[in-house]
């Protein structure tokens, strides 16, 4: 099945570091451009990073300097490391990827986890 | 990089059409034909319904068509069903390889 699953999710207090998995299923990261997307409580979509098949990346204003994103492409995973993390941070987080038929759309979506930002 | 601007709701009975407008800026929706647009349900995770400002993927009924003219970007629902009611989200390519999302828009089916 094609699919992706994120993980590592949960409560951290404020300043504190977080890493989130993504493991992809029936198609190879290594291939495809994949991205981190968040959503607070209650509020809108927001675009974190992305990484390309080449291996370069780029990051919203947001979360540059704080957030990176890589991937192994032995395991199929992409991973977001989040540091310096602030309250504001407090959203599910869902990592996507690239529409093959476009250069910048997301055709498969997780699930998302949950991080909690709070002391 | 601020979020593209979109009515916080729009509402139709079934059958009617509805159309939600993206409006951006000439460093976004205007500088790409990048812009895509997503569903969302209540606790679910969004799904790609237009890409590339008019194309549709696979499996997406052909009710729900996109267009752009400069800075704004909309999305129309035609033939409004029950199932449409959700969270709707435009997005497009921005400088320097990133993206920006939508502020969204409720659709609520009367």
């Amino acid at each position: 099945e094609v699919q992706l699953v994120e993980t590592g999710g949960g409560l951290i207090q404020p300043g504190g570091s977080l890493r989130l998995s993504c493991v992809a299923s029936g198609f190879a990261v290594s291939s495809n451009y994949l991205t981190w997307v968040r959503q607070a409580p209650g509020k809108g979509l927001e675009w974190l990073t992305v990484i390309y098949s080449a291996g370069d990346s780029y990051y919203a204003d947001s979360v540059k300097g704080r957030f990176t994103i890589s991937r192994d492409i032995s395991k199929n995973m992409v991973y977001v490391e989040m540091n310096s993390l602030r309250v504001e941070d407090t959203a599910v987080y869902y990592c996507a990827r690239g529409y093959i038929f476009s250069h910048d759309a997301f055709d498969l979506w997780g699930q998302g986890t949950l991080v909690t930002v709070s002391s | 990089q601020s979020a593209l601007t979109q009515p916080r709701s729009v509402s139709g009975s079934p059958g009617q059409s509805v159309t939600i407008s993206c409006i951006g800026t000439s460093s976004d929706v205007g500088a790409y034909n990048y812009v895509s647009w997503y569903q969302q349900h209540p606790g679910k995770a969004p799904k790609l319904l237009i890409y590339d400002v008019t194309k549709r993927p696979p499996g997406v009924p052909d009710r729900f068509s996109g267009s752009k003219s400069g800075n704004t970007a909309s999305l129309t629902i035609s033939g409004l069903q029950a199932e449409d009611e959700a969270d709707y989200y435009c997005s497009s390519s921005a400088a320097a390889y990133t993206r920006v999302f939508g502020t969204g828009t409720e659709v609520t089916v009367l």
